[in-house]
């Protein structure tokens, strides 16, 4: 079975850019998680959705950040403008409910110059 | 803030020698998870323990909960370099949140070498 598909794997690009990550649930699941992970502050979840639905937004940084499910296959975390200290390895996760384990993708590392 | 501590936050060790991560928290969970993360990829779940006192194996992996459900701890017997990774823990269902949402540790990086 496919896992939790990530696309880029790898981002490169100038401060101020737009940058769009893309994600891929498991089909059939139900939830979708964005998390970040960087050396100082670890695994950090920045939000979830639960039937295509935002649950819980409070972990997004700031208003540069947004993210969408228009539908249950396919989730987009978008920043605009983009600065250096977003530099870090994105990760997605699909659960299928309740307290079901999370399925994470391989990430996208993400580097702004 | 991190709501679950991890320690320590680094261990190195020769294989064949012992080991034991700790997973701390001041909360209640209802469920805390064990996940071990490879380079370039990410968390693969290990293990899930949900009653206080519980304890669950995976070959050579002896995962504790806590009695009140605050704390697990990890412990590997003869480790092999196949071992190696970034260790998380992770609670779910904490008192605030019904949705299963989780809190997850910092993390051990343990290195055991040939």
């Amino acid at each position: 079975d496919a896992g939790v598909i990530q696309s880029p794997r790898h981002e490169v690009t100038e401060m101020g850019q737009e940058v769009t990550l893309r994600c891929k649930p498991i089909s059939g699941h139900n939830s979708l998680f964005w998390y970040r992970q960087t050396m100082m502050r670890g695994l950090e979840l920045l939000i979830y959705f639960n039937n295509n639905v935002p649950i819980d937004d409070s972990g997004m940084p700031e208003d540069r950040f947004s993210a969408k499910m228009p539908n249950a296959s396919f989730s987009t975390l978008k920043i605009q403008p983009s600065e250096p200290r977003d530099s870090a390895v994105y990760f997605c996760a699909s659960r299928f409910q309740g307290n079901q384990p999370q399925h994470f993708g391989d990430g996208t590392r993400l580097s702004i110059l | 803030t991190q709501l679950l501590e991890q320690s320590p936050q680094f261990l190195s060790i020769q294989e064949g020698e012992n080991l034991t991560v700790y997973c701390n928290s001041s909360s209640v969970f209802s469920s805390l998870q064990w996940y071990r993360q490879e380079p370039g990829e990410g968390p693969v779940l290990l293990v899930t323990v949900v009653t206080g006192g519980e304890v669950k194996k995976l070959k050579r992996l002896t995962f504790q909960f806590g009695d009140a459900r605050k704390d697990s701890s990890l412990h590997i017997t003869a480790a092999q370099p196949g071992d190696t990774g970034l260790y998380l823990c992770a609670g779910g269902g904490g008192l605030t949140d019904s949705w299963g949402k989780l809190q997850f540790g910092a993390g051990t990086q343990v290195v055991v070498t040939p």
